[in-house]
This record gives C-alpha cells, sequence and structure tokens, in this order.
C-alpha cells in the first residue's frame, strides 16, 4: 500500500534559525496537505497543495510540492517558540479510485524550539 | 459553531469490554473519519464514511466497527478491547474527499 515517510522524525533548532521537514511518498500523489498538531492538541490543517511544482507561503512558511508529485517539504523561516509542534503531511494516492478519499500521513517530525 | 466534538474525552477499560466513542460535527460535511494515533507512529485511519448510511474500511480496522445512522454523528465501537487499542483516538471530518479534515479533540483510551 502507499506509504508517506517524513524526515526528520525530530528536530531541536534555536529560536531564530530555519527548520524544514520532508515528505516522500512512495506512489504519485492527487495532492497534499500539511497539518499542524501543538502539544496535547489535535491536527489543524495548514495547507493544501494540489499542482506540481506548486509553491505556497504563509508569512513564515514555505511549503513545496515536487515536480513528480511525489515530495514535498514544508520550511519555517527564523522560528519562534510559537512554532513548536508536530507537522504531519498527508497525501492521497493519484491513482486508487477507492482510496480517493482516504489521506495517508506521514508519521511527522517533532519540532522543538530553544528560547 | 462548535465545530467537531468528540465524547468522551478520557477512559479507562478493562481488557474485553466494550464501549463506543461518539463524534458530532455541525458543519454539514458529508465525509466523516476515525483515526488512532500512536506514539511515533502518526495517524492512521481506522474507517471512514461517504455520507449517511455508508461506512468504508481504513487502514486498521480490525477490531472496530463503525456506524453513521446520521449526517452529524460517526460512532466508534470496540466490541471486546484489547491493550492493543490504547492510543488516542481522533475523529475528523471534511466537506468534500479531497478538503481540508477538521480534527475534533481526541478521546484518550486506555485498556488494561
Amino acid at each position: 500500500g502507499q506509504q508517506v515517510m517524513q524526515i526528520p522524525q525530530y528536530q531541536h533548532v534555536q529560536e531564530g534559525e530555519d527548520f524544514t521537514t520532508y515528505c516522500n511518498s512512495s506512489t504519485t500523489l492527487s495532492n497534499i496537505q500539511w497539518y499542524k498538531q501543538r502539544p496535547g492538541g489535535h491536527p489543524v490543517f495548514l495547507i493544501q497543495l494540489v499542482k506540481s511544482g506548486e509553491v505556497k507561503k504563509q508569512k513564515r512558511l514555505t511549503f513545496q510540492f515536487g515536480e513528480a508529485k511525489k515530495n514535498s517539504s514544508l520550511h519555517i523561516t527564523a522560528t519562534q517558540t510559537t512554532d513548536v509542534g508536530t507537522y504531519f503531511c498527508a497525501g492521497r494516492d493519484a491513482y486508487s479510485g477507492a482510496g480517493s478519499y482516504q489521506l495517508t500521513f506521514g508519521k511527522g517530525t517533532k519540532l522543538s524550539v530553544i528560547p | 459553531n462548535a465545530g467537531v466534538t468528540q465524547t468522551p474525552k478520557f477512559r479507562v477499560l478493562k481488557t474485553g469490554q466494550s464501549m463506543t466513542l461518539l463524534c458530532a460535527q455541525d458543519m454539514n460535511h458529508e465525509y466523516m473519519y476515525w483515526y488512532r494515533q500512536d506514539p511515533g507512529m502518526g495517524l492512521r485511519l481506522i474507517h471512514y464514511s461517504v455520507g449517511e448510511g455508508t461506512t468504508a474500511k481504513g487502514e486498521v480496522p480490525d477490531g472496530y466497527n463503525v456506524s453513521r445512522l446520521k449526517k452529524q454523528n460517526f460512532l466508534l465501537g470496540l466490541e471486546s478491547a484489547a491493550p492493543s487499542q490504547t492510543s488516542v483516538y481522533f475523529c475528523a471530518s471534511n466537506r468534500e474527499g479531497w478538503s481540508e479534515q477538521y480534527f475534533g479533540p481526541g478521546t484518550r483510551l486506555t485498556v488494561t
């Protein structure tokens, strides 16, 4: 079945440093979504990417979708303590009809920010 | 507008006991999902529903049953709880199958 790998599993950064998490799928994706989960909280949607090579920005966050639609990345510039949490990517298999409603989540990257 | 709510928030069960987790959404969403989250495992889909009266299996359906008798509610049942079902359970919903998912606050279940 479809697998979504996410690296690194953990990242500790000094406040003000940049952070990047990478997501790779074993299959081509129709779209990819990114979620953030604060400690003790629930996942909250950040963004969805649909087009090959798409780049979207939200303030200090930059999201990219690979040309082959099999990988994606989230980059945070100048991290702040409010960025603490676990970031998940989640992809939908492009060629699975029955699975078109199913998102496969990566295991997440847990970000710690040292003030 | 409460969004997605889940009851209960916490529960401790003994092995073999049964229980039902309730998920409710007030956004008139067609699609609803049940996930479990275990440390280091991300979110794994248990069952989902594409509309009232429908259910389908996800990645890890064994040991669970679901029902969607009303559009706004999605119930997850454990008929005979096992320690391996100790987890945090999240319900989610979305308007279209491809759109952003809205998650509930979660239910922390411990099976002893």
